[in-house]
């Protein structure tokens, strides 16, 4: 079974640092899609990044990137030059299987907590 | 603004009683999400249909359904409400049956008396 695991719970950093958030996934399928969502205070899911498994290049999206480390099974994401806007619930999840097969759920592991300092 | 629009936004009622919750997709997406987010938890997700076809399935309870109409607007039932079932109930939509990119409405929050 799929399982997403986000072993912060919650993080203080200082403004303009980067900070990473970890995220390690287990899966049995060779294919896979892995997302970072993060979710403000005002509670909307916002999409940040996405990463497939056959990707070679790690995926970046202005100041996101993904760190992909297949064979460790982890998708920790980076944010470069963390703003206080950035202050918010960081989700990591996973889609199972291809994405031209049949449909797969997504599921989200349970948050990082982050909160920048002025 | 996603593009995916939910109803109500906030739905107080009480333990026995039954809400249904309404999701209209973005626009040329067929594919629709559930998931229920309790207080400070993840997401967990319910059940995803296709073009009016269920296509996956989470843990969804028995007293919850959902189903997808032909103008692609989806509705979950909730039923027989339990303190519980509080929470911040999420719809998301996609393209195809196999998400890239979700797109979430606001959530509709259910508040159990």
């Amino acid at each position: 079974a799929q399982k997403i695991t986000q072993t912060q719970p919650g993080m203080f950093v200082q403004e303009k640092e980067a900070v990473t958030l970890d995220c390690t996934y287990d899966t049995s399928d060779q294919s896979y899609g892995l997302f970072w969502y993060k979710q403000p205070s005002s509670g909307e899911m916002i999409f940040l990044i996405y990463q497939g498994s056959y990707d070679e290049q790690n995926a970046t999206e202005g100041r996101y990137s993904l760190n992909f480390q297949k064979a460790r099974k982890s998708a920790n994401l980076v944010i470069s030059a963390s703003q206080l806007g950035d202050s918010a619930m960081y989700f990591c999840a996973m889609r199972e299987g291809p994405g031209y097969s049949s449909a797969s759920k997504i599921i989200f592991g349970s948050g990082t907590r982050l909160s920048i300092r002025p | 603004d996603s593009g995916v629009t939910q109803t109500p936004k906030h739905l107080i009622t009480a333990t026995g009683q039954r809400v249904t919750l309404r999701c209209s997709p973005r626009s040329g997406d067929l594919s629709v999400y559930w998931y229920q987010q309790s207080l400070d938890q993840g997401l967990q997700f319910l059940i995803q249909y296709y073009n009016g076809e269920e296509r996956a399935k989470g843990n969804i309870l028995e007293r919850f359904s959902a189903q997808q109409f032909p103008d692609l607007h989806s509705e979950l039932n909730l039923s027989s409400l339990e303190l519980g079932d509080s929470a911040l109930y999420f719809c998301a939509s996609s393209v195809g049956p196999n998400a890239g990119e979700l797109f979430f409405g606001e959530g509709s929050r259910l508040t159990v008396l």
